[in-house]
Order: C-alpha cells, then structure tokens, then sequence
C-alpha cells in the first residue's frame, strides 16, 4: 500500500497557541486528502475533505476558522489547529485517499497526538 | 439506519479458532469495500480490500462480499493474540470517500 507519513507524531502546546500538523502521501497521487480526529476509545470521526489547489469541505459541527486545511499539492496537505485548547487534545490522523489501478484507494498516515495544556 | 454497521463487540475468540467479523451497507451503489486494522493508539492500518462478490483471500484473512445481501464479513484463521485490535469496515461508492463504521473491537485469548 502508499506510504503517507504524518509531522509531527507527538506534540505539547500551551494553550492559545496555534499548531500546524503535516501530512506528506509519499508514493500515491492523493486527490483528496482527509483530516480525521479521534478521542480515546471513540471511532474516527472525519473532520474535513479536501481536494488538491481547492477548499477544504468541513463536516457539520467543525469549525473551519479553527481547523485550517490547506491542500497545496497532490502530496501535501496541513491542518493548522488555531489557538488551541485543552478541549482539542486528540489524536489527529491525515488520510490520502485516490484512484489506484481505476479503483478508488485510501490510506491512512500514523497520527499526531495533540495534548493542549 | 447507519450507513455502515458493525457490532461494536467485544468479540472474544480463543488463539487458534477462526474470527468472523461482519458488517452491514446501506447505499446499494457502493463500490469498494476495505477492511482496516486500529490496534490502540495507532492509526488504521488497511489490511483487505474487495471489490467483487465472492471471497478475497489474503494469507490467514479472507474478505466476503455479498452486494445482493449488502454485506462484507472477515474472516481470520488461526487467530493470534496479535489480531487483538478493533476492526473497521469501510464502504465507498465509485471514486468518492469511505464512510466507515463503528469498528468492532476484537480479543484473542491466549
């Protein structure tokens, strides 16, 4: 499967701080990058889409003035998490998702570990 | 109704038996069908992908899919306590972004 690789893996912030999140697809043409986020013991839950060069599309209840997503390239996507908050310690995993062999493919980069104190 | 459903477990199996875990669409135009590994703390790890009806094969994991019945099953032989992880399914219509289910924490007892 693609490789998709995640910066940082771990990071502490105080809070109202901003933290920028990257996420690299390594080996796979990645049309649209998704952001999902994760507490403990809970499912993923998708943030926001994002195709390459447009805006991202946010999912109901997340605010996108928070959550910044930029899709510069087919390889590169950022999540900047502005002024963060203790509330928005969680485990943040990037996702690349596109068309391999004319089926559509997702893989997912290993995670950030946000912890906002 | 849930777009993809899966029973939230726990499901035990003892080290050795075959683990079956299933999982339940609703949009009839899905497309591709992925099996995904999460051990905790980790992001998912994709370990199965069908795209046809039948049965997918891949070392001691098999994948079912059954589009007229609107589900896909997987199956692990000769469980190992390292298959103790959650299970995700996920569904995707033609070229569009997986919607996943709940995820189905499995244990494997020694």
């Amino acid at each position: 499967g693609a490789v998709v690789s995640q910066h940082p893996s771990r990071v502490i912030c105080k809070s109202g701080t901003s933290v920028k999140i990257e996420c690299r697809s390594l080996d796979f043409q990645a049309t649209t990058m998704f952001w999902y986020r994760q507490f403990p013991k809970q499912s993923l839950m998708l943030m926001a889409t994002s195709n390459e060069g447009s805006k991202a599309t946010y999912e109901q209840g997340v605010e996108k003035d928070k959550f910044l997503i930029n899709h510069a390239s087919l390889t590169l996507s950022t999540l900047t998490v502005t002024s963060a908050h203790p509330e928005d310690s969680s485990f943040y995993i990037c996702s690349a998702g596109g068309s391999g062999q004319g089926r559509y493919e997702q893989y997912f980069g290993p995670g950030t570990r946000l912890t906002v104190t | 109704q849930k777009e993809v459903e899966q029973n939230s477990g726990p499901l035990s199996v003892p080290e050795g038996a075959i683990a079956s875990l299933n999982c339940t669409y609703s949009d009839r135009g899905s497309q591709s069908f992925f099996w995904y590994r999460q051990y905790s703390g980790k992001s998912p790890e994709l370990i199965m992908f069908i795209y046809s009806n039948g049965d997918k094969e891949d070392g001691r994991f098999t994948a079912q899919l059954n589009k007229a019945s609107q589900y896909v099953s997987l199956l692990i032989r000769d469980s190992q306590p390292s298959d103790s992880a959650t299970y995700l399914c996920a569904v995707s219509p033609l070229y569009q972004k997986l919607v996943f289910g709940q995820g189905t924490r499995l244990t494997i007892n020694p």
